[in-house]
């Protein structure tokens, strides 16, 4: 089974506080995708990246960064964290060549900014 | 630009109602067209998907059909359960722009016993 795992299910920050999502996937996919999802207003797509290195912006960037040096691994960072970005937080693999196969979802990191 | 649209929650069931929730989409091209469930507290799970116009998902008594001609990917279900009390998304892929996934707004159905 594809695995998508995020370093922690819920984590509580302080305002200014740099922030690290991790996320890792097993099923050797080039694409991987940062999402935050908050009440009525569905998923917003943050960054995705398509392979090694290679990060694109989504709709709401502003406050973000990605990092992506290995594969397998695709993190989310907020340099600067605010209780705006207090929200859940939802990676996903998913192959790039190929539309047939769906995107595979982490459990989620639950974020609070204080 | 490609883009999904369903519609809003929440929608409210008894148990063994009959369940649809319409998703219409926009995409360029021949995109494949996705239902995710997204149970509390935790990530989006796939229930079924299409790959090309006419085919039918299903999975756990769910169904949609993809239709080209309406452009719309309908989830239905003839007995709904308290336990698929959940949130529904519609997606769709497509191989333009990297294979970049685009999701409905999630529609939440809540089922009473």
């Amino acid at each position: 089974d594809v695995k998508v795992t995020q370093s922690s299910r819920y984590l509580v920050k302080r305002t200014g506080e740099k922030v690290f999502l991790e996320c890792v996937q097993d099923m050797d996919h080039e694409n991987m995708f940062w999402y935050r999802q908050d009440p009525g207003l569905g998923l917003r797509l943050i960054y995705f990246s398509y392979d090694v290195k290679m990060k694109e912006k989504g709709d709401i960037p502003e406050g973000y960064s990605v990092s992506r040096e290995k594969k397998e691994r695709f993190s989310l960072i907020l340099e600067s964290a605010s209780t705006n970005q207090t929200s859940m937080y939802l990676c996903a693999s998913s192959y790039r060549d190929s539309s047939v196969y769906e995107q595979y979802f982490g459990p989620g990191t639950r974020l609070t900014v204080t | 630009g490609d883009s999904v649209t369903q519609m809003e929650g929440p929608v409210t069931l008894s148990e063994e109602a009959f369940l649809t929730i319409n998703c219409t989409y926009t995409a360029t091209g021949y995109p494949s067209l996705f239902w995710y469930v997204q149970y509390p507290g935790e990530g989006l799970q796939l229930l079924l998907k299409a790959t090309k116009a006419d085919d039918k998902g299903s999975n756990k008594g769910f169904e949609a059909t993809y239709r080209k001609e309406t452009t719309s990917f309908h989830l239905e279900k003839g007995s709904v359960q308290v336990s698929d009390s959940a949130v529904y998304f519609c997606a769709l892929s497509a191989l333009n722009n990297f294979n970049k996934f685009y999701f409905g707004s999630g529609t939440k159905l809540n089922v009473k016993p």
